[in-house]
């Protein structure tokens, strides 16, 4: 299982753009990248997925290098309702099943 | 509202007792993952099943165990509960296809929050 690790707590001014790094040494080749965010007493929202280089949707970019050891979640212009924390989760593999691991997260807070 | 469907959603219950928690996935998907998360912990993938069989088994307790029944839903077993297992506990659900490259987003339910006294 690849192991990520990702810093536990960042703080950010409104307005601000917000990058969070998640390592993953180890990560398989059939292996996704994908980013979840979860608030309090709630269960975690899918934010955005990706293999290699990068991904862009209205929520949040995505940026792997190519060595794909690492991951970058991009957030623009932050807002208090973006407090909450990030989960980095790398998984995959073959035979149609998969094997999952989430990191302790990075709890983001959005300060006014 | 992620379509993934959790029952019940506060539980109170005792030490030494059993309790069950129940999860209907969205329409379609095929695959159930279980997952705790106790106060300042992250979450701990407890087991998955996909249309019907075990596949994948994470931090599960002995004293825990699951199911998926032909209709999809699911149901996380809990027994001879201790005052650790107070926890949220949470089920999702994905489509889980086939094959390589596999890329498979998992839609998470509401929780259920159990409390051991």
């Amino acid at each position: 299982l690849a192991k990520t690790t990702q810093p536990i707590s960042m703080d950010s001014y409104e307005g601000q753009e917000v990058n969070i790094t998640c390592s993953h040494n180890n990560i398989a080749t059939n292996d996704y990248i994908t980013w979840y965010q979860q608030f309090p007493s709630q269960g975690p929202r899918f934010i955005i997925q990706g293999y290699k280089t990068k991904v862009t949707n209205e929520v949040a970019s995505l940026f792997i290098p190519a060595d794909r050891k690492s991951s970058t979640l991009s957030l623009p212009r932050v807002s208090l309702s973006d407090t909450a924390v990030y989960y980095c989760l790398v998984g995959g593999g073959s035979g149609g099943y998969q094997k999952v691991t989430f990191g302790t997260g990075t709890k983001l807070q959005v300060i006014p | 509202d992620s379509g993934v469907t959790q029952t019940p959603k506060h539980l109170i219950t005792a030490t030494g007792q059993r309790v069950t928690l129940r999860c209907s996935p969205r329409s379609g998907d095929l695959s159930v993952y279980w997952y705790q998360q106790s106060l300042d912990q992250g979450l701990q993938f407890l087991i998955q099943y996909y249309n019907g069989e075990e596949r994948a088994k994470g931090n599960i307790l002995e004293r825990f165990s699951a199911q998926q029944f032909p209709d999809l839903h699911s149901e996380l077993n809990l027994s001879s509960l201790e005052l650790g297992d107070s926890a949220l506990y949470f089920c999702a659900s994905s489509v889980a296809p086939q094959g390589q490259l596999l890329r498979d987003t998992q839609y998470f339910g509401p929780g259920t929050r159990l409390t051991v006294l």
